[in-house]
């Protein structure tokens, strides 16, 4: 597709279920990012993957939080027992490569709520 | 850790100017971005500003960038309501990785 594609769109399931956050970069991008963003505030980093290693995981916030990217394409955000205070707008973005004269370009986000 | 403010909201009416503000504190940062959010949806890049550079224009938008004070401006000219949207602030982080930290984000909400 044109865009950075994420599924689902809304995600809402129970206290302490497991859940599963879809990336799709833009077709050649190398670099790919994961962001979280609270209700009302801006974007916190997560995780970086430059092809399909993660250099940076400092974001991850738990080790309840894993992601893994294959193929130099997919990525999958994974939160394992999940808790209230993880509810937030999930937000992947890719870029060209890793510099900073390649922006990020990012999709809509999958909104989480935890019941 | 490094940080970026803004102020979180801003009205103006309809046809004018719109200048949103930004501080950021990382004295290495190379670049600068603005982003767009409309409800519901992902940040939309609208420009972004390499640090040897002051200013930037791209047809209505302006950025303004004062390394010196560390302070980032993002001007848009003859304001409608289609710019009515939260307006982020980010730098690349110098510590490396291409991590963008964020500011909160400003409210611009434009009256006719």
């Amino acid at each position: 597709g044109a865009g950075v594609s994420q599924s689902p769109s809304n995600k809402v399931t129970e206290k302490g279920k497991d859940v599963e956050l879809r990336c799709d970069p833009i077709s050649g991008h190398t670099a790919l990012y994961w962001y979280r963003q609270r209700l009302g505030q801006g974007l916190e980093f997560l995780i970086y993957f430059q092809g399909n290693s993660a250099p940076d995981k400092s974001g991850l916030p738990s080790d309840r939080f894993s992601a893994e990217r294959t193929g130099e394409s997919v990525s999958t955000l994974t939160i394992q027992r999940t808790q209230q205070e993880d509810s937030a707008v999930y937000l992947c973005a890719s870029s060209l490569s890793g510099g900073g004269n390649q922006p990020q370009h990012f999709g809509d986000g999958t909104r989480l709520s935890i019941l | 850790g490094e940080d970026v403010e803004q102020s979180l909201f801003l009205s103006v009416r309809e046809g004018d100017s719109s200048v949103i503000n930004c501080t950021y504190t990382d004295s290495s940062s190379t670049y600068l971005y603005w982003y767009k959010q409309e409800p519901g949806a992902g940040l939309q890049l609208l420009t972004y500003i390499f640090s040897n550079m002051d200013m930037k224009q791209d047809q209505r938008l302006t950025v303004l960038l004062n390394k010196k004070d560390k302070h980032l401006s993002l001007r848009i000219a003859d304001t409608q309501t289609g710019d009515s949207a939260i307006y982020f602030c980010a730098d690349l982080y110098s510590g490396g990785y291409n991590k963008l930290i964020f500011g909160a984000g400003t409210r611009l909400a434009v009256h006719p």
